[in-house]
């Protein structure tokens, strides 16, 4: 069976530091992944998607993932880390039609 | 375009009782799927739509019952609320995905707080 697993409850980054977010699937044919934000009380926010081609994906807000077949990872990272960035990230892939299978997700806080 | 809009945004019931979420697209998306969220759960699959009058099961469907009548809506039924059906319930579409594989991006509503006591 398909799943997602998103190994880091918690994370705490110091504002301005690198950020790395780690996702693993299960699933047998060519993923398509996906990484969404979720800030509290609010709904999800797509970052990023990648479906084939360059294993290095460019989403919104400065965010990229690396696709890595041979690992079974997508993880998430950004250079720089902002405040505003504070929120649960969620890694999902396709199990056909449109649906995801999500990880549980990993909570950021940022420190000042 | 609206996109995905959910009513209502919060509810509280009581054990036992019915109530439908509503779940409406105006983007001519073929798929349409519900999700409902607990904490340290992350989102999981209730339903899911491929067209109008097809629907089937995800993950969690026990407990509530889906229609699809038409493109745009796709409600999503509480029969006799439990307890264990608190969450927060999300409504996603898209487009179909093409014959070679892959997925179009979902769309997420913006949630239906449900409390049930």
């Amino acid at each position: 069976a398909q799943s997602v697993t998103q190994p880091d409850i918690h994370i705490t980054v110091s504002e301005g530091a690198s950020l790395e977010l780690r996702c693993n699937y299960s699933y047998g044919a060519t993923p398509y992944l996906f990484w969404y934000v979720q800030s509290p009380g609010q709904g999800l926010q797509l970052l990023l998607k990648y479906f084939s081609g360059d294993t290095l994906v460019q989403g919104i807000k400065g965010f990229e993932a690396e696709f890595k077949r041979s690992q079974s990872s997508f993880n998430l990272r950004k250079p720089s880390v902002h405040w505003s960035d504070a929120a649960e990230y969620f890694c999902a892939v396709d199990t056909g039609y449109s649906t995801l299978t999500f990880g549980k997700g990993t909570m950021l806080l940022v420190s000042p | 375009n609206a996109g995905v809009t959910q009513t209502p945004k919060f509810q509280v019931l009581k054990t036992g009782q019915s109530m439908t979420l509503q779940c409406a697209q105006d983007m001519n998306h073929e798929y349409m799927s519900w999700y409902r969220q607990d904490p340290g759960m992350g989102l999981r699959l209730i339903h899911y739509s491929v067209g109008a009058g097809i629907t089937d099961q995800g993950e969690v469907p026990n407990g509530y019952n889906v229609s699809r009548s038409t493109t745009e809506d796709f409600p999503l039924r509480l029969l006799s609320a439990a307890p264990s059906q608190t969450s927060v319930y999300f409504c996603a579409s898209s487009l179909a995905g093409t014959s070679g594989g892959g997925s179009y991006e979902q769309y997420f509503g913006p949630g239906t707080r449900l409390t049930v006591t």
